[in-house]
């Protein structure tokens, strides 16, 4: 079953801060974060592992709540660049090696 | 920086052939994934293989089946193609042999079935 994410779209002004969450009904290993440029492949932006550890990558950062079955994207000072679909992948056996991932939030940045 | 190709960018079917989509990765990973994409579903995977000859299911392999028969190269094949199978599809891999591992995309096949 795939992983719950929201908002599906958010349109924010350049500086904004947003936050993505991303929320599954199994037992999570690991949470891995995806963008999408339109048009381009998918590329890896984080990896967040069981123990609620936060990771960061530029001015983005997500946190891992295992017990509740979550991770949250943040996004602060959102620059043009942040534009693009993210996804969330969820892994439920360990192995990483089958993600399942949620339908993707929309992120547009403007000026 | 790896590198995940796909044969085609844009490709279109008619009902009922037979379509191979391919893909080759240059950095010698063990693992290699497809997934298709559509709007308001995201990414589903279609199948995965962890070795060469090996393959496993993933979340929709109905109507699919692949191919590896040298391990940069993964192939997925549509038996005979049907217009539900329009959709974006998505190669990927990962190094393998460790529990974390970023996957790399290619840049995706645009399959119209008509």
């Amino acid at each position: 079953q795939q992983p719950v994410q929201s908002p599906q779209a958010v349109i924010l002004r350049e500086g904004e801060d947003a936050v993505i969450n991303c929320s599954s009904s199994k037992a999570l290993y690991s949470v891995h974060w995806y963008r999408q440029k339109h048009g381009e492949a998918p590329v890896f932006l984080m990896i967040l592992l069981k123990g609620g550890e936060q990771k960061g990558h530029e001015k983005i950062s997500a946190s891992f709540n295992e017990k509740k079955q979550q991770s949250s994207l943040y996004l602060t000072a959102s620059q043009l660049s942040y534009s693009g679909t993210y996804f969330c992948g969820t892994d439920n056996t360990g192995t990483a090696s089958k993600l399942t991932f949620g339908t993707g939030t929309r992120l547009q940045v403007t000026l | 920086d790896v590198k995940v190709t796909q044969s085609s960018r844009y490709l279109v079917k008619r009902t009922g052939e037979k379509v191979f989509l391919e893909c080759v990765q240059d950095m010698d990973h063990e693992n290699m994934f497809w997934y298709r994409q559509d709007p308001g579903l995201g990414l589903r995977l279609i199948y995965f293989s962890y070795d060469v000859k090996m393959k496993e299911k993933g979340d929709i392999p109905e109507g699919y089946s692949v191919s590896r028969e040298k391990k940069e190269r993964f192939s997925l094949i549509l038996e005979s193609a049907s217009t539900n199978q329009t959709s974006m599809y998505l190669c990927a891999s990962s190094p393998g042999g460790r529990p974390y591992e970023k996957l790399f995309f290619g840049s995706g096949t645009q399959l119209s079935v008509l």
